[in-house]
């Protein structure tokens, strides 16, 4: 069974692009969570897609928007980028059914802006 | 405000020690606990808790739930060099959200 797949692996930007990352979640997996990760601020929860409605939004400014396609595959996109947007990206897919919460990670998308 | 706080924030051990690593937590409608390890970029599930006293066992890995006091802890017995790592506690709530700790860095010396 494969994994959850995250494209690109890495990635360098300038302030004020825009850029798209991608998460293939596992097989039959309908729920894609997206998470921003910094040293100083952990973890921190974006956004999760569940059958290609956004179920819940985290803290972060409107330039951070994401979707579902109808195959769970998601997409992230962050517009106007900041140098603060350096972060890893991860995406986690999980089965959500009922007693089952378990998350599996991506490998993450490394986002430098400069 | 929600939050989940982990302590220690890094600890250093010899291969062979016990640790024990803590989570705290302040979230409304709790539905479950969970840790990750986490070596370079994805984090790995360890254990899902959901229940209080019942404790969870992997290996020389085991975890448990309070949630009365609103905590877990991750013990590891005769460590590696190879359980080096960041260990992440998250709490999810009924609303299918997650909330992460800082995590603790646990680096073992050989």
């Amino acid at each position: 069974k494969a994994g959850v797949t995250q494209t690109p692996r890495y990635l360098i930007k300038t302030r004020g692009q825009q850029v798209t990352l991608s998460c293939s979640p596992i097989s039959g997996h309908r729920s894609v969570s997206w998470y921003q990760q910094t040293p100083g601020q952990g973890l921190q929860f974006l956004f999760e897609y569940f059958s290609e409605t956004q179920r819940n939004k985290g803290n972060f400014p409107g330039r951070f928007s994401g979707r579902q396609f109808s195959n769970s595959r998601s997409e992230m996109n962050v517009s106007t980028l900041e140098l603060g947007d350096s972060a890893l990206y991860l995406c986690a897919s999980s089965s959500r059914t009922v007693g089952n919460t378990e998350a599996f990670f991506g490998q993450g998308t490394r986002l430098t802006v400069v | 405000e929600d939050k989940v706080v982990q302590s220690p924030l890094s600890l250093v051990v010899h291969e062979g020690d016990t640790v024990t690593l803590n989570c705290s937590y302040e979230v409304t409608n709790f539905r479950s606990l969970l840790w990750y390890k986490q070596e370079k970029k994805a984090p790995t599930f360890l254990f899902m808790l959901t229940s209080s006293g019942i404790e969870k066992k992997s290996g020389r890995l085991s975890s448990i739930l309070d949630k009365k006091e609103l905590f877990s802890i991750l013990n590891i017995t005769a460590t590696q060099t190879g359980d080096s790592a960041v260990y992440l506690c998250a709490v999810e709530n009924t609303g299918n959200q997650f909330y992460f700790g800082t995590g603790t860095s646990l680096t073992v010396i050989p």
